[in-house]
C-alpha cells in the first residue's frame, strides 16, 4: 500500500479566516513534505519533516505554519492567506528521512482557493 | 541549486505510436531520477524511476534511459494509450527534488 491521503479534497476561505490541511500516510515513511502547486506548473518544495522534525523551509511565509504530531501525520495551519496562495496543496511521504534519494509518494492534494 | 530543463512541452501521438520526453539536469551529483503522471485533478503518480549507477530500465511499455555524461534521462512510452493522457514532470535529486517544468501528453484515439 503505498497511499497518502489528504483532507479536505477542496477548501474555500477567506483572507482572514484560519484553517487547517490534513496528511496522512501508514506506511511507516520517515520523511513527510509539502508541496504547493500552480496550475501547469511542477510542484515546488514548501517543507520537509525528517523523523518528525522539521528539515527544510523553503523560505515560504509564515502565514504557512507546518506541524507534524506524530510519524504518520502532517499538518499544514494557514492563516491570513492571500488570493495568490490559491494552488493545489499536496502531501508526499518517503521512506527514507534523507529528502533527496528515495521515492516519494504523493497523495491527491487539497485544491485551495483564497477569496 | 540544480536545474531541471524538460522537452516537449506538449506532445500529441496517435494510438499505438511511441512517445519520447527528454530531460536534462545541470549537477552532475544529482543521483536519482524519477518520472511522474499527474492525471487532471489528482497528484503526481510515480510511474517509473533510475538511478545514476542504472543506464536504462524497462517495466512493460514504460522505459527510462540515463546518460550520466551528457547529464539528460528520456522517459519512453511504447504502443500509447488513451489514457496515457496526462502531464508527466521528471526530476532530479540531490538534496531534494527538483522537478522539470512537465510535458502535457495527449494520445489521439
Amino acid at each position: 500500500d503505498t497511499e497518502v491521503t489528504q483532507t479536505p479534497k477542496h477548501l474555500v476561505m477567506g483572507m482572514t479566516n484560519k484553517k487547517s490541511l490534513k496528511c496522512e500516510q501508514h506506511m511507516g515513511h520517515r520523511a513527510m513534505y509539502w508541496y504547493k502547486q500552480k496550475a501547469k506548473k511542477p510542484p515546488e518544495l514548501m517543507f520537509v519533516y525528517s523523523y518528525e522534525k522539521l528539515s527544510i523551509n523553503e523560505s515560504v511565509p509564515s502565514r504557512f505554519s507546518p506541524e507534524c504530531p506524530n510519524s504518520s501525520l502532517l499538518n499544514l495551519h494557514l492563516h491570513a492567506l492571500q488570493p495568490e496562495d490559491s494552488a493545489l496543496y499536496l502531501c508526499a511521504s518517503s521512506l527514507d528521512p534523507t529528502p533527496s534519494t528515495d521515492t516519494q509518494y504523493f497523495g491527491p492534494g487539497t485544491r485551495l482557493t483564497v477569496l | 541549486g540544480e536545474n531541471v530543463e524538460q522537452h516537449p512541452s506538449t506532445l500529441s501521438v496517435q494510438e499505438g505510436d511511441s512517445a519520447v520526453i527528454k530531460c536534462t539536469y545541470s549537477d552532475s551529483a544529482s543521483n536519482y531520477f524519477p518520472w511522474y503522471k499527474q492525471e487532471l485533478g489528482k497528484g503526481p503518480q510515480l510511474i517509473i524511476d533510475i538511478r545514476s549507477n542504472v543506464g536504462e530500465k524497462k517495466d512493460q511499455r514504460i522505459a527510462v534511459t540515463l546518460n550520466k555524461t551528457a547529464k539528460h534521462f528520456s522517459l519512453h512510452i511504447t504502443e500509447t494509450q488513451p489514457e496515457d493522457s496526462a502531464v508527466y514532470f521528471c526530476a532530479a535529486s540531490i538534496d531534494q527534488f527538483y522537478f522539470g517544468t512537465g510535458t502535457s501528453l495527449t494520445v489521439i484515439p
